[in-house]
């Protein structure tokens, strides 16, 4: 069974504070994104890599960066959280092509204070 | 440039009731399109995909989507509403020359019983 898993549900950080985000999937995939959602809005890109250690900005990339030094892992770090990055942030991996299938993780919840 | 939009951010039915939920998408080119389901406190899983081989497309669950070029849609229905479908549904788009997955905003269908 493919699994993207998080590394947390939850979680709750101050203003100014660096966030990382992990995501790990154990499906060989080559590709991996880094998705918020916000009510209304739907899902929207930040990042997403095509490969090991190459990384491409989505639609909304500001006040993000990703890392991926291993296949299977890839990083979401806000370099200084702000309130307005209070969301919920889905990873997902594709095999290869975009009209793959996207398999997402449980996805967490961040607060910033 | 791609874009999908979802008629009615939200939908209740009664319980054996028909199930519509509307999509469009605007693509230059031949799209592949896709619904994705979110249970709650869940990520989004496949419910079916279109890839130009049948426009009538059957998914999991009972659902099923049908592509209309004319109208550039490619609304989901089920014949018969259940509770366990609550959920948040997501239609989106891509083109096989595109790297990215476009979303649409997603509508919260509720089933009463």
């Amino acid at each position: 069974d493919v699994k993207v898993t998080q590394s947390s549900r939850y979680l709750v950080k101050r203003t100014g504070e660096k966030v990382f985000l992990e995501c790990v999937q154990d499906m060989d995939h080559e590709n991996m994104f880094w998705y918020r959602q916000d009510p209304g809005l739907g899902l929207r890109l930040i990042y997403f890599s095509y490969d090991v250690k190459m990384k491409e900005k989505g639609d909304i990339p500001e006040g993000y960066s990703v890392s991926r030094e291993k296949k299977e892992r890839f990083s979401l770090i806000l370099e200084s959280a702000s309130t307005n990055q209070t969301s919920m942030y889905l990873c997902a991996s594709t095999f290869r092509l975009s009209t793959d299938t996207q398999y997402f993780g449980p996805g967490t919840r961040l607060t910033v204070l | 440039a791609q874009s999908v939009t979802q008629l009615g951010s939200h939908v209740s039915v009664s319980e054996g009731a028909l199930v519509l939920l509307r999509c469009n998408y605007s693509s230059s080119v031949p799209p592949y399109l896709f619904w994705y389901v979110q249970y709650p406190n869940q990520g989004l899983q496949l419910l079916l995909k279109y890839t130009s081989a049948a426009t009538l497309v059957k998914g999991i669950n009972g659902f099923e989507a049908e592509f209309k070029k004319s109208e550039t849609s490619f609304h989901l229905t089920k014949p018969s509403a259940h509770m366990s479908d609550a959920a948040e549904y997501f239609c989106a788009v891509t083109e096989t020359s595109y790297d990215k997955v476009i979303f649409g905003p997603g509508t919260s269908l509720s089933v009463i019983p």
